[in-house]
Parts: C-alpha cells; structure tokens; sequence
C-alpha cells in the first residue's frame, strides 16, 4: 500500500514550457487535491477534484488545469510556465475529513 | 474567508521540556475542523492531532495535545517530553466542507520548532 505519490520529485523548467505532474493514490479515495506551498507560507489549494471526471477550481487555480480521467489519478498541468509558478506541489486524497498527503514535487521555473 | 495565524514564526525548546505553539482562526463556520500537521525536512506531512469543533473535549495524542477554545478561535498545541525528532515546521490548518463530501484545508504559515539537545 503505496499510498499517494507523487511523480516526478523534481524538475525544472524554462519559462513557457509546459509539464504535467502525476499524483496517484492507491486508498481507492473519491476526493484528491492539489495544494502549492511557497516559502513562508502554508498550502495553499489549487485544484481539486471530487470524483473521477469531475474537478473544480480552489483557492489559486490560474495557470493551472487538471484532469481526473482515472479514480486513482489526478493530473495537473502547466500549459505555460511561469516563474511565478516555482514552489514544491503537494497532492492529497482523502475519503473523509483527513488528507493523505503526498511527498511533494519540487518544481523550479527558470 | 476563512483565516488562519501562526503568530510565532520561529521557536525553540529544549529537550525534555514543554512547548506551545499558538494559532487563533477566524470563521463563521459553526462545523468545522482543526488539525495540526507536522512538515520535517523531509517535506512530508504528517498530521499530529485533529479536532472536531463540535467536541468540548481537547484532543490528546501521545506526547500532544491541544488547547481548544472555540469562542476564542484559538487552537494551540502542546507539545510534552519534546524529543529531538520533533524538530520540523508545525502548520495549524482550518477545514471547513465544500459540498458533495469534499473538504478544503487552510493552511498558517507555519512555525518552525527547534528541540535543542
């Protein structure tokens, strides 16, 4: 039982390129999200999604899209990056209230 | 909106000893709920305590508990015995539901614990 990952650890990228980060849980967990952390801050959510096929919009969604094709899969992309858009992306699953959180990906927009 | 504060950036402790991390909230939320999580350099977080806003009782686990006073919207944590392995960054996060079961975490910015040998 893996939990939930995170795919890849680390990247970076030049700005206007675009990538996509995995996270995938194996709890077979209807809500998974998507929260950024910056320095000197908490998480903050992104995106989330409340089921296969559906997502919604959080807290600081600009830039981002997302993609919930799979129940255990929940995908989100940079079609542009920015370098404002340098932080670690955390992603979490939960079935109830509490979240399982993934180990992060560190991502770096040059 | 809801809000969360961490009003200590930075704390330390000494081995063996107590210490308290604060956080107040602001909500107008009457169900909720609060965690304290746990972020060590290895960038994972590991949740510590939670507590549900409808229960008077505060939470306990192990070494850690909490001081919850709801009228206040304050939610500290304590921290007994502290060991050398709690050295990390303490986040207080607010949950509050968004609909069809899911939930939304607001995160403080976060305190960072020293336990000093």
């Amino acid at each position: 039982n893996a939990g939930v990952t995170q795919t890849p650890k680390f990247r970076v990228l030049k700005t206007g390129q675009s990538m996509t980060l995995l996270c995938a849980q194996d709890m077979n967990h209807e809500y998974m999200y998507w929260y950024r952390q910056d320095p000197g801050m908490g998480l903050r959510l992104i995106h989330y999604s409340v089921g296969e096929g559906t997502t919604a919009k959080g807290e600081v969604p600009d830039g981002y899209n997302v993609s919930r094709l799979k129940k255990q899969n929940f995908l989100l992309g940079l079609e542009s990056a920015a370098p404002s858009q340098t932080s670690v992306y955390f992603c979490a699953s939960t079935d109830r209230e509490e979240q399982y959180f993934g180990p992060g990906t560190r991502l770096t927009v040059t | 909106a809801q809000t969360v504060t961490q009003s200590q950036p930075e704390m330390s402790v000494q081995e063996a000893e107590t210490v308290t991390l604060s956080c107040t909230y602001d909500t107008s939320e009457s169900n909720y709920y609060l965690f304290w999580y746990k972020q060590p350099p290895s960038r994972q977080m590991i949740l510590v305590i939670r507590q549900e806003a409808y229960k008077q009782q505060n939470a306990t686990e192990n070494r850690f508990s909490v001081n919850f006073q709801k009228a206040a919207k304050s939610f500290s944590l304590k921290i007994s015995d502290s060991q050398l392995g709690d050295t990390a960054m303490y986040f207080c996060a607010f949950m509050k539901p968004l609909g069809a079961g899911s939930y939304q975490l607001t995160f403080g910015k976060g305190t960072k614990l020293s336990v000093i040998p």
